[in-house]
């Protein structure tokens, strides 16, 4: 059946440094969504990829799906404080909607 | 603005007691979803539903049940309660192949 890997499963970084998360497949993806969950909160929808390939920013924020459909990224850039939280790739298996097992940022100010 | 309703923030239970979660949806969204939240586990699936009186099983079904008699209100039950359902209990709702929207969640303590 179809495997998605989330990782890194934690990344502790410097205010200022960079950041990605990966969702990776072992077969094909028709689409695949971002959230973002802060401490305390609940998880909040970022960006929906569709096409092979595609690219979308979100100022610091940009997001990535691979040419095969099979891999995402979500790259922030220069870390703030409001980063923290746990970032989740959400993807359609079989008809259902499985949530990847989340990348857990803490930013150091 | 889309608002998803979960009728309970904290919630605390006795084992073998019968518990309702109920969540509620302002949206018209045919879709709604049943998650738990637990540490190093992520977001599981137990139920969905794409319609009125339609349920289907998520990767999770064992020892819930859900209702869905009307399109805004989808609930949760936990038939026999047990220690091992303790957790946080997080509704979402969606229009089909759009984005979900989730209820602040409900943490159940079942003692």
């Amino acid at each position: 059946g179809q495997q998605v890997m989330q990782i890194p499963q934690y990344q502790h970084v410097q205010e200022g440094e960079d950041f990605t998360t990966y969702c990776n497949s072992s077969t094909t993806l028709s689409n695949i969504q971002w959230y973002k969950q802060r401490p305390g909160g609940h998880p909040v929808f970022l960006i929906q990829l569709v096409k092979s390939g595609e690219v979308k920013k979100q100022k610091r924020l940009t997001f990535q799906f691979g040419e095969a459909k099979k891999n995402s990224s979500l790259h922030i850039t220069a870390t703030q404080t409001t980063d923290v939280g746990t970032y989740f790739c959400l993807y359609n298996q079989g008809g259902k909607l499985i949530f990847g097992q989340g990348t857990e940022l803490s930013v150091k100010p | 603005d889309v608002k998803v309703t979960q009728s309970s923030r904290y919630l605390v239970k006795r084992t073998g007691e019968k518990v309702f979660l109920e969540c509620v949806q302002d949206m018209d969204h045919e879709n709604m979803f049943w998650y738990r939240q637990d540490p190093g586990l992520g977001l599981r699936l137990i139920y969905f539903s794409y319609d009125v009186k339609m349920k289907e099983k998520g990767d999770i079904p064992e020892g819930y049940s859900v209702s869905r008699e009307k399109k805004e209100r989808f609930s949760l039950i936990l038939e026999s309660a047990s220690t091992n359902q303790t957790s946080m209990y997080l509704c979402a709702s969606s229009s089909p192949h759009n984005p979900q929207h989730f209820g602040d969640g409900t943490r159940l303590s079942i003692l």
